[in-house]
């Protein structure tokens, strides 16, 4: 079982925007502003696509953005295509375990 | 634009050791960190370890850590290792490495090595 907690799947027609969740505890996402997320295409490596619970990385598109509230971190992909149909990611760093992943989000687009 | 490029596939047996390499071509590690990170087959990504270029300090996942040892190319100082040791059936994975700023944000990440243990 990860440490970080997303929901396994989310499904969305195109141009609509979709939010994952990602719960963790006061020893990661709550205590710490490391929180990144990654896109992993099928049998491709994963891509930063947000850094420091916000910032987004030079070339990545700005329907991606990140925040943060409590113990939850979220990803929002706005004006949904095709192509962003893949898994994310979400991790924290942990003052207990390091470095924590969460289980992952399939990402459909319909 | 630094690049990781990772060692080729390995097929080992139950109880061996495999050490496989991550190498930025051209560019030397200096002051940034190295993860490795794991994922089996249809699973999520599993964080192993991390090592300083600086200071070849090395922080290991619980999971692992009697048997993860990870390591830097003093000689090149462009490549870092991983060797794990007593293989199990559940470590056949696909292997990243990913260049760090500190622990906080990983990228680039390299292409993988796929490990399989296999009797």
């Amino acid at each position: 079982q990860s440490a970080l907690i997303q929901p396994a799947s989310v499904s969305e027609s195109p141009g609509q925007s979709i939010t994952i969740s990602c719960a963790g505890t006061g020893s990661d996402i709550g205590g710490s502003d490391s929180v990144s997320w990654y896109q992993q295409h099928p049998g491709k490596a994963p891509k930063l696509v947000i850094y420091d619970v916000i910032d987004r990385p030079a070339g990545v598109s700005s329907r991606f953005s990140g925040s943060k509230s409590g113990n939850t971190a979220s990803l929002t992909i706005s004006g949904l295509q095709a192509e962003d149909e893949a898994t994310y990611y979400c991790c924290s760093y942990s003052n207990i375990a390091t470095v924590v992943f969460g289980g992952g989000t399939k990402v459909t687009v319909l | 634009q630094v690049q990781l490029v990772q060692s080729g596939d390995e097929v080992k047996k139950p109880g061996a050791s495999v050490k496989l390499s991550c190498k930025a071509p051209g560019y030397t590690f200096t002051r940034d960190g190295i993860i490795w990170v794991r994922q089996a087959p249809g699973q999520g990504l599993e964080w192993m370890g991390w090592i300083s270029t600086k200071n070849h300090n090395t922080k290991y996942a619980q999971r692992v850590q009697d048997r993860v040892t990870l390591t830097k190319d003093s000689s090149t100082s462009s490549t870092i290792y991983l060797e794990m040791r007593g293989l199990r059936f559940d470590d056949t994975a696909i292997y990243y490495c990913a260049r760090g700023r500190g622990l906080s944000w990983f990228d680039p990440w390299g292409q993988g090595t796929r490990v399989t243990v296999s009797s």
